[in-house]
C-alpha cells in the first residue's frame, strides 16, 4: 500500500543529544515536507523540498536540519540549538512540487518527541 | 500577509446534533486554495476537502458539507447528525505560495453520545 511512514512513534531525549525523525514515502511525490504541532496549536512549517537534493527553511528552521538525498526520503534532524524541541512532528509529501497550491498534501503518523 | 482563524477552539455537541465549524482566511492572492484536515486522536491528518477560489460551489459528501462565500472570505464546515467517531480536531487550512500549508489552530470537536 501507498503511504508515509515516519519512525519512530515516540521518541526520547536527553538535553544537549541530536535526534533523527525518519520519514519515507512510496508515493512517488516530488515535495516533502515538516511540520511542528504543540498541544492545541496549529502545524507550523519547519522545513520543505520540492525535488532531491535542495530544501528550503520554513517559518520555524531554527534548530532543525534536513537532507533529500533521495526522492523517498526526507529526515529530519532535531540538534541541540533547538531551545524547545518536545513536540508532535508530522511529515507530509505531495504530488508536485511547490507552487501548485492546489495539491493537497498527505500525512505521515508523526512522531512524539519528549526531552527529558 | 495570509492567515487562518478558527475563532472555535472547542466545540462539545450531543449525537446527532448538527455543527458548524468556523473558518476565516485572509490572503492577497486571487488564485489559491482551501482545505480542511481531520485530525483523530491517533494523531495523522486525514485530508476531507479541496476548493478552489474559483469555484464558491458549495459541497456536500454525506453528512459533511462546506460553504465557501469568497465575499467574507469564509471556508464553513457542517457536519450534520453528528457521531461519536467525528470527534476530532478540525484544521481549516490555506494553501501557501510557495506550495506549503498554512494551518489555523484547529477546532476540537467532541462529539458525545
Amino acid at each position: 500500500d501507498g503511504g508515509i511512514t515516519q519512525s519512530p512513534k515516540y521518541l526520547f531525549r536527553k538535553e544537549g543529544q541530536n535526534v533523527t525523525l525518519s520519514c519515507e514515502q512510496n508515493l512517488n511525490h516530488d515535495a516533502m515536507y515538516w511540520y511542528r504541532q504543540d498541544p492545541g496549536q496549529g502545524l507550523r512549517l519547519i522545513y520543505y523540498s520540492q525535488i532531491v537534493n535542495d530544501f528550503q527553511k520554513g517559518d520555524i528552521a531554527e534548530g532543525y536540519s534536513v537532507s533529500r538525498e533521495k526522492k523517498e526520503s526526507f529526515p529530519l534532524t532535531v540538534t541541540s540549538a533547538q531551545k524547545n524541541p518536545t513536540a508532535f512532528y508530522l511529515c507530509a509529501s505531495s504530488i508536485d512540487r511547490g507552487g501548485t497550491r492546489r495539491n493537497e498534501q498527505f500525512f505521515g503518523p508523526g512522531t512524539r518527541l519528549t526531552v527529558l | 500577509a495570509q492567515k487562518v482563524t478558527q475563532a472555535q477552539t472547542e466545540i462539545s455537541v450531543v449525537e446527532k446534533e448538527d455543527v458548524t465549524l468556523d473558518c476565516v482566511y485572509e490572503t492577497r492572492d486571487t488564485t489559491y486554495y482551501l482545505f480542511w484536515y481531520k485530525q483523530p486522536p491517533s494523531g495523522e491528518l486525514v485530508f476531507l476537502i479541496r476548493r478552489n477560489s474559483f469555484d464558491e460551489q458549495n459541497e456536500i459528501s454525506g453528512r459533511y458539507s462546506w460553504n465557501f462565500q469568497k465575499s467574507t472570505s469564509s471556508f464553513n464546515f457542517t457536519i450534520t447528525a453528528s457521531q461519536v467517531v467525528d470527534s476530532a480536531v478540525y484544521f481549516c487550512v490555506l494553501g501557501g505560495s510557495q506550495g506549503n500549508l498554512i494551518f489555523g489552530k484547529g477546532t476540537k470537536l467532541s462529539v458525545k453520545p
